[in-house]
């Protein structure tokens, strides 16, 4: 079955450090690819995906991720972070099989001036 | 830019009551979910609906969960007699493809069960 490791509960940075949010998936075959950020009491909004072409995907917001084959992960990278980014971030993975999204546990972004 | 709306964003009932949680797809999609997140938890897929059936469901979508696109365009997930587990976030999404990579989603409804 497909499952997505988010190995990170909880990150802290400074506003303007840079940012890398882990993803592991495990999927036999080449996944959909996707980070959603959820801001306090607010609904899911896609950052960015990734079904196939070039493995770095830029998103919204200043984000990107790079699709790692090998490792089998989805990072999620920001060069600078801002204190409107902290949020909690789910990265989720869709097979071309079935119709539904399954989730990691999130992480957990808080921003210090 | 067109959007999924769910209403109502907060709801609060007792237990054994039942609630229906509506939304509005986006007008040309043709598949349609419901997740669920309950408080830091993470989001877990409850239903998808396609033609007017349910095409897949999770475990969690037991018999008092049911689905319905009443008319042209709400989908609306309704528990019959809700339980204080179903306390969570309930979220909306549709499609045009049954592609999640084309797939948007609602703000979310917080179902509070007291």
């Amino acid at each position: 079955a497909q499952s997505v490791t988010q190995p990170d509960i909880h990150i802290t940075v400074s506003e303007g450090a840079s940012l890398e949010l882990r993803c592991n998936y495990s999927y036999g075959a080449t996944p959909y690819l996707f980070w959603y950020v959820q801001s306090p009491g607010q609904g899911l909004q896609l950052l960015l995906k990734y079904f196939s072409g070039d493995t770095l995907v830029q998103g919204i917001k200043g984000f990107e991720a790079e699709f790692k084959r090998s490792q089998s992960s989805f990072n999620l990278r920001k060069p600078s972070v801002h204190w409107s980014d902290a949020a909690e971030y789910f990265c989720a993975v869709a097979t071309h099989y079935t119709d539904k999204l399954i989730f990691g546990t999130g992480t957990r972004l808080q921003v210090f001036p | 830019e067109p959007e999924v709306t769910q209403t109502p964003s907060h709801q609060v009932t007792q237990m054994g009551q039942e609630v229906i949680l509506r939304c509005v797809p986006i007008s040309n999609h043709l598949y349609f979910y419901w997740y669920r997140q309950i408080l830091g938890q993470k989001v877990e897929f409850l239903v998808s609906f396609y033609n007017n059936e349910i095409s897949e469901k999770s475990e969690i979508f037991d018999d008092q969960f049911s689905v319905e696109r009443p008319d042209g365009s709400n989908f609306t997930l309704k528990i019959r007699s809700t339980k204080l587990e179903d306390s969570a976030m309930y979220f909306c999404a549709s499609s045009p493809t049954g592609l999640m990579t084309e797939a948007f989603f609602g703000q979310g409804t917080r179902l509070t069960v007291v």
